[in-house]
């Protein structure tokens, strides 16, 4: 079984540019989720998404950055304008069901904003 | 959901049990505790989950007390591989996962 896919996995910008990140869940999975890892914490959630629909956005910080899985399969987030504290890994999590069900995470693309 | 307290650091010598322990003194009757580990530049991978009962699967045994309140992750046989921060989340089986600052966890030779 293929896993989670993300690409690109390393992006540099200026900030005030504009990024987009893209994920390919498991085939099958509903549960689609975006977090972000910022050096030496935890992850931290940022959106999840059941089928094309958002169950939680409540820590996306709506101003700069928003996302989308308009056909219930792969996702794009995206960030505009960047700010220098957005340097980040953006992880990308699918899983099977709704909540409660293990969550399989891709490699990540890791941010640094300039 | 219940917070999670682990020690910040681990040390363990190759080819022997590392114990990782995790203190959750809050964790309600319907929360779940799991384990995660983020090897380095990798995205975090699942390891186990229990409610009451220990658990074990081929990566790692999940020890937790009577009452609850802390839990042990054993991998019984620590590699180099095994190196990684690991993290201990209590949760709902249907809430989202609060990750914590977790373990880094040194597996030496």
């Amino acid at each position: 079984e293929a896993g989670v896919a993300q690409s690109p996995r390393y992006k540099i910008i200026e900030k005030r540019q504009s990024v987009a990140f893209w994920c390919n869940p498991i085939s099958g999975h509903a549960t689609l989720y975006w977090y972000q890892q910022i050096l030496g914490q935890g992850p931290k959630l940022l959106i999840q998404f059941q089928n094309n629909g958002v169950v939680d956005d409540s820590q996306l910080p709506k101003d700069r950055f928003s996302a989308e899985r308009l056909k219930g399969v792969d996702s794009t987030l995206k960030i505009q304008p960047a700010k220098l504290e957005d340097s980040a890994v953006y992880l990308c999590a699918s899983s099977r069901l709704a909540g409660g069900e293990t969550q399989y995470f891709g490699p990540g693309t890791r941010l640094l904003v300039l | 959901d219940a917070k999670t307290t682990q020690p910040p650091s681990m040390d363990c010598a190759e080819g022997r049990a590392a114990n990782l322990p995790c203190n959750h003194s809050t964790i309600s009757g319907n929360e779940y505790v799991y384990w995660y580990r983020q090897i380095h530049s990798q995205g975090p991978q699942y390891i186990i989950h229990g409610l009451k009962n220990n658990e074990t699967n081929e990566m790692a045994s999940l020890i937790i007390t009577e009452d609850r309140k802390s839990s042990t992750l054993i991998l019984p046989h620590a590699t180099l591989r095994d190196t990684a921060v690991y993290y201990c989340i209590v949760r709902p089986r249907d809430n989202d996962m609060r990750f914590g600052a977790g373990t880094r966890l040194t597996v030496k030779p």
